[in-house]
Order: C-alpha cells, then sequence, then structure tokens
C-alpha cells in the first residue's frame, strides 16, 4: 500500500547531540510537511517542500533543518537539540500543495510520526 | 493561530450519532472548514471538508450554516475506533494547516 513511512518511530538523543528524522513516502506526492507535536498539544507546521522549493515558517527555530534529496525522501535535522525540542515528529504529503476546489482536496496523509526524546 | 473555537471533550455512546461543533466566527469568503483526526499514536487523518455547501462521504457528514461561521461534523454511528482528537480547520492555502486544540471524542460501549 502507498503509505508514507517514518524511521525510527522513536529516538532519543543527549542534549546538543545533532539528530536526524526521516520520511519516505510511496505516493509520489509533491509536497512534504514537517509538523512537530508536543505533549497534550495540536501539530504545528515547520516547514515544507513543494517539489524541491523549501519554505519555511517564520517562528521555526533556527536549529530545525530540513533536506529533501529526492521525491522520496525528506529529512529533519535538529543541530542542537534542547529539552524543549523533545516532542513528537510527524511528517506528511500531499499531492499538489495549490488550494481546494469545491470537488477535489488535496489531502494530506500523514505519517505515524517519530517521538524525540532529549536526554 | 488558529481561526476556530471546539469543545474540549465530548462524549458519545457507540452506535448514536456524534456531533461535533465548531465555530469559526472570523471565516474569509475564500476559506474552507476541514476536518482532521487523530487517534492515539497515530499521525492525524482527513475526514472531510467544505466551503459553503454541506457535504457527505464515506466517514462523516459535514454542516456548514448559512452565515458560515460555524460547522458540525456528525459521525453518523460512532465506534469505539472513532474515539480520536478532531480537528476543525480554517483556512484556504492548504500548504498551511493550522491546527487548533481539537475535540478529544470518548465513545464509550
Amino acid at each position: 500500500d502507498a503509505m508514507v513511512i517514518q524511521n525510527p518511530r522513536y529516538q532519543v538523543t543527549q542534549f546538543g547531540k545533532p539528530v536526524t528524522l526521516s520520511c519516505s513516502q510511496t505516493l509520489n506526492h509533491n509536497v512534504m510537511y514537517w509538523y512537530q507535536q508536543k505533549s497534550s498539544q495540536a501539530p504545528k507546521l515547520l516547514f515544507h517542500y513543494y517539489d524541491k522549493d523549501f519554505n519555511n515558517e517564520a517562528d521555526t527555530p533556527d536549529n530545525f533543518q530540513s533536506r529533501r534529496p529526492n521525491t522520496s525522501f525528506c529529512f529533519l535535522d535538529i543541530r542542537s537539540p534542547g529539552l524543549g525540542d523533545a516532542a513528537m515528529y510527524l511528517c506528511a504529503t500531499s499531492r499538489d500543495g495549490a488550494g481546494p476546489t469545491p470537488s477535489s482536496y488535496n489531502e494530506q496523509f500523514f505519517g505515524p510520526g517519530t517521538r524525540l526524546t532529549v536526554l | 493561530d488558529a481561526k476556530t473555537t471546539q469543545p474540549t471533550s465530548m462524549d458519545c455512546a457507540e452506535g448514536r450519532a456524534a456531533n461535533l461543533p465548531c465555530n469559526h466566527s472570523t471565516i474569509s469568503g475564500n476559506e474552507y472548514v476541514y476536518w482532521y483526526r487523530q487517534i492515539h499514536s497515530q499521525g492525524p487523518q482527513y475526514i472531510i471538508h467544505g466551503l459553503k455547501n454541506n457535504e457527505t462521504n464515506e466517514m462523516a457528514s459535514l454542516i456548514i450554516t448559512e452565515d458560515r461561521k460555524s460547522s458540525t461534523l456528525i459521525l453518523p454511528h460512532a465506534t469505539l475506533r472513532d474515539t480520536a482528537v478532531y480537528y476543525c480547520i480554517v483556512c484556504y492555502n492548504t500548504d498551511k494547516l493550522i491546527f487548533g486544540t481539537g475535540t478529544r471524542l470518548q465513545v464509550f460501549p
């Protein structure tokens, strides 16, 4: 089945030690997103790629970076994780990021997430 | 910031209809209403969307008031597997889903 895959599901890192989370998709979608979801909070968009074009949210810390080497893969790099970066990180894809029409919508498909623990 | 207001939590008996309200009084003319849900330990899942007409699909129905200032998501026959956090989102640019706090729906036997 076509899907969004995130590895690993659980990641433990040390304070200040760089960590990379990965996401892959078999949907051949143009757009890939990264969200951060802290405990008991809603997901918050960090950035997204429309094909190779990177779009950063204004309030995403510089500590967070992303790479998309090809259509299928996207990585989230946290350069110096702090305790406040402990969260679930969700990857999502959509076929096309364009606005909706009444009859169609490019829904976002989410992966299961990677839970990051910072010690 | 999210443009929607939802009750924090709701309960529903299995087999009954679950009606989840959402207020979006500042919605603008070209903004859509989207509903996603997040089952525990999973990523969010799209449910339905609408502009001004009522919509129905295999998962749910969406009722939007005539003035578009509020809407209701209806799960016609709730099951235990529908227990989740339901997010009502208002936006036009679908690149930017801004999730609010959502409604935690508990379906009980």
